[in-house]
């Protein structure tokens, strides 16, 4: 079976500009949680979509966004990108039974 | 929202040593406590968990123990071995609620080496 996907694994933007995210979630699951985590350390929350609708989202600018497709999967933007912005993000997916399985996650870079 | 503490940042021990790590919590209605693995490079990868129904969990050489009074919870990892080095991260939830999803709140990881 295939685990939570994500793409593309690296990605390198400028300051201003927007970039894109997309993630599949694992066959059946269809809750997809996206974190950030900067600097090597520390996950943070930065959205929750389920059946299609953003649930929550964490404590982040609203020029972060994404959506969740019929099929589930979904995509993270992130407009005016900033040099902060550089971070790996990763996206979940779960069936309610607690455990979140993570994909490899995206590497973002902003010059 | 919850809380999630997790001490130390960084821990070196030496092969077949035991390998501590402790978290706190704020949320006491929190009662799902995972506790993920991640490796260079890699998404973090779930090694154990545990409920709040249950005091004390073991999976081989890692175990997790869980204090729902004092709100803390730590992983035990027993004989370290070099493929034990990798960053740790305790999490906790509360499931078995939609609303809530499963939307963990992750403690700050620690940074785990073990010397041959």
């Amino acid at each position: 079976e295939a685990g939570v996907t994500q793409s593309p694994t690296h990605l390198i933007k400028t300051r201003g500009q927007q970039a894109t995210l997309r993630c599949s979630p694992i066959s059946g699951h269809t809750s997809v949680y996206w974190y950030q985590q900067a600097l090597g350390l520390g996950l943070q929350f930065l959205l929750w979509y389920d059946e299609g609708e953003e649930r929550n989202r964490g404590n982040f600018p609203p020029r972060f966004s994404g959506r969740q497709f019929p099929n589930y999967s979904s995509e993270l933007n992130v407009n005016a990108l900033e040099l902060e912005d550089s971070a790996l993000y990763l996206c979940a997916s779960t069936s309610y039974t607690g455990e979140l399985f993570f994909g490899e996650g995206s590497r973002l870079t902003v010059l | 929202g919850e809380n999630v503490e997790q001490h130390p940042s960084t821990l070196s021990v030496q092969e077949g040593d035991s390998a501590v790590i402790k978290c706190t919590y704020s949320d006491s209605a929190s009662n799902y406590f995972p506790w993920y693995k991640q490796e260079l490079g890699k998404g973090p990868q779930l090694i154990i968990d545990i409920r709040s129904n249950v005091g004390e969990k073991k999976d081989q050489r890692i175990a997790v123990t869980l204090n729902k009074t004092a709100k803390h919870f730590s992983l035990h990892i027993t004989e370290t071995q070099p493929e034990d080095s990798a960053v740790y991260f305790c999490a906790a939830s509360i499931e078995g609620i939609k609303a809530a999803g499963n939307k963990l709140t992750f403690g700050g990881g620690t940074r785990v080496l073990v010397k041959p």
